[in-house]
């Protein structure tokens, strides 16, 4: 049982580059989300899909975009990477009625 | 700033003793969860309690929730080193008709041999 997969699993940029994170998750679940964690801090949400064919913007979205695929599938896309996206990225499923959330094992993503 | 403040930020015990990690939150919410992260991977849900429970068990696990004060605590019982994580409380709000969850910055629990 896979659950919530992503990749790539590291990742280096320059500055201006683009880059697609990618998420599935085999759990038949309606909700997607895509944080990113600071030292320090916890998680913040950059997007959100609460189901297929809808997505909203979290807390920081500045910078990113997003598309739900399919029911399985939500991607993340950095067009122009910035220094203050070094993070690492979350992805998360979950059952609309109780969201309790999945998490795959995240992206370290450096940008020089 | 944050909805969940956990405290304290971190947490150094021998194994065998308790630990108990403190969260207080802003806003009322629908329910409050607890979930634990090992360095370098992702969250694991730990435990769900509703906003009309006010304290839940699971393993040697025990979490209270106060909504007149805001505030939640979670206990792990005779703890051992396999322990050692992060701890984040998130509280699900209302939000566009589904439950947003909003993450503290986590306690960081060492559990020593």
């Amino acid at each position: 049982n896979a659950g919530v997969t992503q990749t790539p699993k590291f990742q280096v940029l320059k500055t201006g580059q683009s880059m697609t994170l990618q998420c599935a998750q085999d759990m038949n679940h309606n909700s997607m989300y895509w944080y990113r964690q600071d030292p320090g801090m916890g998680l913040r949400l950059i997007y959100y899909s609460a189901s297929e064919g809808t997505t909203d913007k979290g807390e920081v979205p500045n910078g990113y975009n997003v598309s739900r695929l399919n029911k399985r599938e939500f991607s993340l896309r950095l067009e122009s990477a910035a220094p203050s996206q070094t993070s690492v990225y979350f992805c998360a499923s979950s059952d609309s009625f109780k969201n309790i959330q999945y998490f795959g094992a995240g992206t370290r993503l450096s940008v020089l | 700033s944050q909805q969940g403040e956990e405290d304290p930020q971190a947490l150094s015990i021998q194994e065998g003793e308790n630990a108990t990690m403190n969260c207080s939150y802003k806003t009322s919410i629908n329910n409050l969860q607890w979930y634990r992260q090992n360095s370098g991977r992702g969250l694991v849900h730990l435990i769900l309690i509703r906003s009309n429970e006010r304290e839940k068990h699971s393993g040697r696990l025990r979490v209270t929730l106060d909504t007149s004060k805001k505030s939640s605590s979670l206990l792990i019982t005779v703890s051992r080193a396999a322990d050692t994580a992060s701890y984040f409380c998130a509280t699900a709000l209302s939000s566009g008709g589904y439950n947003k969850l909003i993450f503290g910055a986590g306690t960081r629990l060492a559990v020593h041999p």
